[in-house]
């Protein structure tokens, strides 16, 4: 079975500066997605950035950016000069087939 | 505003009860998905629909059905309703059914079985 860990259940980090949140995952596929979303207290799943299994460069979308590790199956998103409006549960993702895999989530406290 | 849309907001319902649950995909979309959120089991894929057959199936109840109609609406049905079938339950679709399609989430249907 596909697994998705988050060991980190909370994280904090002060307004401006960066944070990284940990996910592993394990997989028998070859060929796999990997995501971040963002639930913010309104509940809405929000995709933050996604990464292709295929592809070695690491995916950046503006202050997000991830490091995928493919042989350690680890896949880490990070935040730079965090804001207010980030603080969130952010949940890794991975694909089995075409359903999502989450893991247990990470939830994100920005302090001012 | 991703474009799916999830009706009713809320449910609250006792035990043992039948409810229904309401998806319309983005314009275009072929595929819907239905995820389960609970504080128990955390996010779980419940079932997927393509163009109206059905997919592929996760840890989906025998007691939770699903389909998606001709006009690409799908409902999920919940019946003999247990209080641990409260949760939040997301709705998601994505033009094809292929995992590098991108899955749009709706706001979900929050349902409360007392």
């Amino acid at each position: 079975a596909q697994t998705v860990t988050q060991s980190q259940p909370e994280m904090s980090v002060q307004e401006a500066e960066t944070v990284t949140l940990s996910c592993t995952y394990d997989t028998s596929e070859s060929d796999y997605y990997l995501f971040w979303y963002k639930q913010p207290p309104s509940r809405q799943m929000i995709l933050v950035i996604r990464q292709e299994a295929y592809k070695q460069q690491n995916a950046t979308e503006n202050r997000f950016s991830v490091n995928f590790q493919k042989a350690a199956k680890s896949f880490s998103l990070k935040i730079s000069d965090s804001q207010l409006g980030d603080a969130a549960m952010y949940f890794c993702a991975q694909t089995s087939g075409s359903r999502l895999t989450f893991g247990e989530g990470t939830q994100l406290t920005v302090n001012p | 505003d991703s474009g799916v849309t999830q009706t009713p907001k809320h449910l609250i319902t006792a035990t043992g009860q039948r409810v229904t649950l309401r998806c319309s995909p983005r314009s275009g979309d072929l595929s819907v998905y239905w995820y389960q959120q609970s504080l128990d089991q955390g996010l779980q894929f419940l079932i997927q629909y393509y163009n109206g057959e059905e997919r592929a199936k996760g840890n989906i109840l025998e007691r939770f059905s699903a389909q998606q109609f001709p006009d690409l609406h799908s409902e999920l049905n919940l019946s003999s309703l247990e209080l641990g079938d409260s949760a939040l339950y997301f709705c998601a679709s994505s033009v094809g059914g292929q995992p590098y399609n991108e899955q749009f989430f709706g706001p979900g249907t929050r349902l409360t079985v007392l």
